[in-house]
Order: C-alpha cells, then sequence, then structure tokens
C-alpha cells in the first residue's frame, strides 16, 4: 500500500512527558503537512514541508512543538512537557507540488495519531 | 480573515431520502475546493476537486457543485454506509502551508 502511513495510532501519556509521533508519506509526494484536530472541528494547520525544508509554521505551534523532515522523507513531530490540551488527533498528510502537477495539489491524509494527556 | 463554514451542523437522513451539505467560503483567492469524508478515528478520505465557478464531480451516490461564494454536496438516495462526517477545505493562492483550510464538518447520519 502507498497510502500515508502513521505510527503510533494511539497515544497515551502522562502531563510533563515528551512525545513523538512519525509520518511516512506517499512516496513521490515531495510537500508533507502536519495538522491537529480535536473533536467535532475541522483539521488545523500546524506546520509544512517541503522536501526537508519547513516552510511554515503556525502560531498554533508553541515552542514545545517540534518537527523535523531530515531526508525529504518521512516526518516526525515532537511535542516536549506535554499538556492536558494537548490531547488531539495529529493528521499528516502529503501532495505533490510544482511546475508538473499544475493545480493538483490534492492532500491526503494519513489514519492519524490519537493523543490522550492525563 | 478566510473563513469556511458548514452547514447543518449535523444531519439524520433516511436511507434513500436524498439531501445536500454547504460550504461557504470566504477567501482571497481561492484555487480550488476539496471535499472529504471522515469515519470515527480515521484520516479523511479525498473525495472531490473543484476549480471552478460552475463545476460538477460525481462518484456514485455524491455530487459536488461549486459556484463563486459556496459549495454543495448532494448526497441521492443516500444509505447507511454514507454515515460519515463530511469536510471541505479550501486552497487559497500565494501561500505556503496555510494554504488550506477547512470548515468544522457536517455529521451525516443515514439510518436503515
Amino acid at each position: 500500500d502507498t497510502g500515508v502511513s502513521q505510527d503510533p495510532r494511539h497515544k497515551i501519556t502522562k502531563r510533563g512527558q515528551n512525545v513523538t509521533f512519525r509520518c511516512d508519506p506517499i512516496s513521490e509526494h515531495n510537500r508533507l503537512y502536519w495538522y491537529r484536530q480535536t473533536l467535532g472541528q475541522g483539521p488545523e494547520f500546524l506546520t509544512y514541508f517541503q522536501n526537508e525544508a519547513q516552510l511554515e509554521k503556525s502560531r498554533l505551534l508553541s515552542d514545545r512543538f517540534s518537527a523535523e523532515r531530515p531526508k525529504g522523507s518521512f516526518s516526525t513531530l515532537e511535542i516536549q512537557r506535554t499538556e492536558q490540551g494537548d490531547s488531539a488527533m495529529y493528521l499528516c498528510a502529503s501532495s505533490l507540488a510544482g511546475a508538473t502537477s499544475g493545480r493538483k495539489e490534492t492532500q491526503y491524509f494519513g489514519p492519524g495519531t490519537r493523543l490522550l494527556v492525563l | 480573515e478566510d473563513q469556511v463554514t458548514q452547514s447543518p451542523e449535523a444531519l439524520r437522513l433516511q436511507e434513500g431520502e436524498s439531501s445536500s451539505l454547504n460550504c461557504s467560503y470566504t477567501v482571497s483567492g481561492l484555487r480550488g475546493l476539496f471535499w472529504y469524508r471522515q469515519d470515527p478515528g480515521k484520516g479523511p478520505e479525498f473525495l472531490f476537486t473543484l476549480y471552478s465557478a460552475g463545476e460538477e464531480k460525481e462518484k456514485e451516490r455524491l455530487k459536488a457543485t461549486l459556484t463563486k461564494k459556496e459549495s454543495f454536496l448532494h448526497i441521492t438516495a443516500p444509505k447507511p454506509e454514507d454515515s460519515a462526517t463530511y469536510l471541505c477545505a479550501v486552497e487559497k493562492s500565494y501561500n505556503y502551508g496555510q494554504n488550506f483550510v477547512f470548515g468544522p464538518g457536517t455529521r451525516l447520519s443515514v439510518l436503515p
């Protein structure tokens, strides 16, 4: 299967602990996005990579959050000193953007990582 | 400010009862409008992309249309397996990561 995968699917942690999530995008996709989704809401943009470069971060992304995409393939999202307000579904999406893809920058989503901070 | 709203918030239909979901947007420089389906505990699943006012796309019992200010997702003769949250998202021009703005979704329940 060549879809977007995320690991782990579920994470329960205690307040103050650090957590790290991984996202493997569709192999030929050059853009990778991280979103956060809370119950009853649509996904909210967190950050975005084009290849290995992190090009934009939302103001929602506090200093406790850091994301990397070291070789332009998989990405990790780390949350340090977790707080109860960090409890949410963390979604990763990938897309192919550039001159050859034209207008077609459809984002394809992974299954998400559900985080619960106790 | 860029905004995407969806209505109704929730919709309950009997099997076979057709209806429409609405997505209204106010964004500067719309490049595209996307519909996704999301099942509980899962990531959004891509359905359609619309780029121009007047454009229509169909897939099985679903048909998406686009005007200059809103999009409709028409569901014809729905089945219980169509129950899900339907999200719309708009892609804006001349932005990078924050180029996708999602609406809050419409929770659809189709009763047998």
